[in-house]
């Protein structure tokens, strides 16, 4: 079976310092993963993808995320946060034997303190 | 490139009535997934559609159904609505169904039923 954990369900931060959101997945079979994320009253946004290529995936926005198989572990980072990513961001996994079928995260509801 | 496009934006329903839903992927998308979105549990997968076939159905009552027509737009139908279906619904489209093909989403239909 496969899942995904979200560690945190809110994280703070001051504009200007990293952004760490953490995620672990449970996978029998090789995963992609994804991060998305939503601004209030919005769809869902892509960051970036991770499909067995590089282990360290960058997105938009200056995040960049590690595939770490040791682990079982796909944290999304950003050097310094931005008063524009205060957002809700779900980590998502998804494999080859579920056809299309993407298993959401509950939510990181970032907030960026001025 | 326009995006996933979602109507209506609003909908507001009584008990036992039904509703449709409607969803215009991006051009030249032809794979649509429906997620409903609340606050207790997340996002969850009601199922996804290419070709104009339901590949995959996610765990929700008979009432929730779906259809995807020639052109690739779909809608989502909800009949008997009650309570608990208040919540927003999202399309995604990708440009087929696969693990590697990254959902666009749109904005979402927020159903409130009275």
């Amino acid at each position: 079976a496969q899942s995904v954990t979200q560690l945190d369900s809110h994280v703070s931060v001051s504009e200007g310092t990293p952004v760490l959101l953490r995620c672990n997945y449970s996978s029998s079979y090789s995963p992609s993963l994804f991060w998305y994320v939503q601004h209030p009253n919005k769809g869902l946004q892509l960051l970036l993808k991770y499909t067995s290529a590089a282990t360290l995936v960058k997105g938009i926005n200056g995040f960049e995320a590690e595939f770490k198989k040791s682990e079982t572990s796909f944290h999304l980072t950003k050097p310094s946060a931005h008063m524009s990513d205060a957002a809700e961001y779900f980590c998502v996994v998804s494999q080859s034997n579920t056809g299309n079928q993407f298993y959401f995260g509950t939510g990181t509801s970032l907030t960026v303190i001025p | 490139k326009a995006g996933v496009t979602q109507t209506p934006r609003y909908l507001i329903k009584t008990r036992g009535q039904q509703v449709t839903l409607s969803c215009s992927p991006i051009s030249g998308h032809r794979s649509v997934s429906w997620y409903q979105q609340t606050p207790g549990q997340g996002l969850q997968f009601l199922f996804e559609y290419f070709s104009e076939t339901q590949r995959n159905k996610g765990n929700f009552p008979g009432r929730f159904s779906g259809r995807q027509f020639s052109n690739s737009r779909s809608e989502m139908n909800v009949s008997t609505l009650e309570l608990g279906d208040s919540a927003l619904y999202l399309c995604a489209s990708s440009l087929a169904p696969g693990v590697y093909q990254p959902q666009h989403f749109g904005d979402g239909t927020r159903l409130s039923i009275l």
